[in-house]
């Protein structure tokens, strides 16, 4: 079992709609979690980070981690063309390196 | 100019070639990675080396080498390139995680590869 799974399938969703994109996780030492925002031909970015089990709000983006259940997941709230791109969950522990999931592309339709 | 810089952005070889992909940053991290990443399988990480004296192997390091010339530099070579390392290719660096550092990645743009 890899120690993080995304699962990679893309997401086509209309504009203003909700996306929620999760991922769960073995490794019970992880204590921070991340998502990364991945544009078209571009690197990946940092979007969110939170260290602690509940939900973090920023803007239109929401990450909430259950650590009791090993699972985070990522909203986003009316959703724009402008978030379409591969979001891919990210977690870590002390200053080990981080563990990837593999990542979802998401569309979002005018 | 961007924080890491990789070189070449993108190429084109044949089977057999050496190949030298470069990365340089300013962002004055320690830590620098090389990650591969392809459709479906997400970010796979080949090399790591938390300062410049220390090299690692990640999860697929079979094929490739790297070199850590300088705190700024950090170069992935393909020392007999072949078709299944048709790629695309991330360097990135960190800082040490601690209490006021995230110990988030930062990403270059990518070099993609293609060995035919």
């Amino acid at each position: 079992q890899k120690e993080v799974e995304q699962d990679p399938g893309p997401l086509s969703v209309p504009e203003g709609a909700i996306v929620s994109l999760n991922c769960t996780y073995s490794n019970s030492a992880f204590q921070y979690f991340m998502w990364y925002r991945q544009y078209s031909r571009k690197g990946p970015e940092l979007l969110m980070y939170t260290y602690s089990s509940g939900n973090k709000e920023d803007g239109r983006f929401t990450a909430q981690v259950d650590k009791s259940s090993k699972y985070i997941s990522l909203f986003i709230r009316d959703s724009q063309p402008s978030d379409s791109a591969t979001y891919l969950c990210a977690m870590g522990y002390g200053n080990n390196r981080l563990a990837f999931g593999k990542g979802n592309q998401v569309v979002v339709i005018p | 100019d961007a924080d890491v810089t990789q070189t070449p952005r993108n190429r084109i070889t044949k089977t057999g070639k050496r190949i030298m992909l470069e990365c340089s940053q300013t962002k004055g991290h320690d830590r620098m990675y090389w990650y591969r990443q392809d459709p479906g399988l997400g970010l796979r990480l080949i090399y790591y080396s938390f300062d410049v004296k220390d090299i690692n192997k990640g999860e697929i390091s079979d094929g490739y080498s790297v070199s850590r010339q300088a705190q700024a530099k950090f170069s992935l070579s393909l020392e007999s390139a072949i078709p299944n390392q048709t790629a695309l290719y991330f360097c990135a660096t960190s800082d040490l995680p601690s209490s006021s550092n995230t110990g988030e990645l930062f990403f270059g743009e990518g070099s993609r590869l293609t060995v035919l």
